[in-house]
């Protein structure tokens, strides 16, 4: 494998499911990303890690919930989402300096019914 | 917050045309990168261009810091050019959050 992937690549949940999103780096970054891409709305930023902690958290509502558990691996655990969550979910990692380019994964593209 | 915007939103062109994008912002940056998205949402690096000008195959770029704007030209387009293009910044005084334009839509007729 080599990039940025993300898995599964398109997911279909209720509005009771508990699903997470899995996203591996192959490049040796230490900082990693999860951004939102919504019919018709620029991509959002919603969380950032760098160095497994968190350094931003973009007012995101709680039902998502994000994990780092090392530099290679993010996750973002779904619980009671609404159905205006459906979107596109996409990771990204970069070297973590200062403005350093950011290199994404393919998305999951996420169905909340 | 910084503003990005992108201009035109969206843009049609025949086979084997040039063409200019541009991307406004209204802040100082440290970071500037141009995307590609592709029909199955696969953001595909062009360019990472704080300031100055690049070039790869038929695409170049050009970013003028000092007066916060970044052009990316297409010669010779082909049909596998057409997607949405965005323009993304990381403010100056950020560290990593990118600031995404709305887009412009290239669709590139045979």
């Amino acid at each position: 494998e080599t990039g940025v992937t993300q898995t599964p690549r398109h997911l279909v949940m209720g509005m009771t499911n508990k699903k997470s999103l899995k996203c591996e780096q192959h490049l040796g970054h230490n900082a990693m990303y999860w951004y939102k891409q919504s019919a018709k709305k620029p991509l959002e930023l919603m969380f950032v890690y760098s160095l497994e902690e968190r350094v931003e958290n973009n007012s995101v509502p709680s039902r998502f919930s994000p994990e780092c558990p090392n530099s290679s691996h993010l996750f973002l655990h779904l619980h009671t989402l609404q159905p205006e969550d459906s979107a596109l979910y996409l990771c990204a990692s970069s070297s973590g300096t200062r403005g350093g380019e950011q290199f994404f994964g393919p998305g999951t593209r996420l169905t909340v019914l | 917050g910084i503003q990005v915007e992108q201009s035109p939103p969206d843009l049609i062109l025949q086979e084997g045309a040039n063409s200019t994008l541009r991307c406004n912002f209204s802040d100082s940056v440290n970071n500037l990168q141009w995307f590609h998205q592709n029909p199955w949402g696969q953001l595909i690096n062009l360019f990472y261009i704080p300031s100055g000008t690049k070039q790869n195959g038929r695409l170049s770029a050009t970013t003028v810091a000092t007066e916060r704007y970044s052009l990316l030209y297409i010669s010779s387009s082909q049909t596998t050019d057409s997607g949405v293009y965005f323009c993304a910044v990381v403010m100056l005084w950020d560290d990593y959050k990118l600031s995404f334009g709305a887009g412009t839509t290239v669709t590139v007729r045979a």
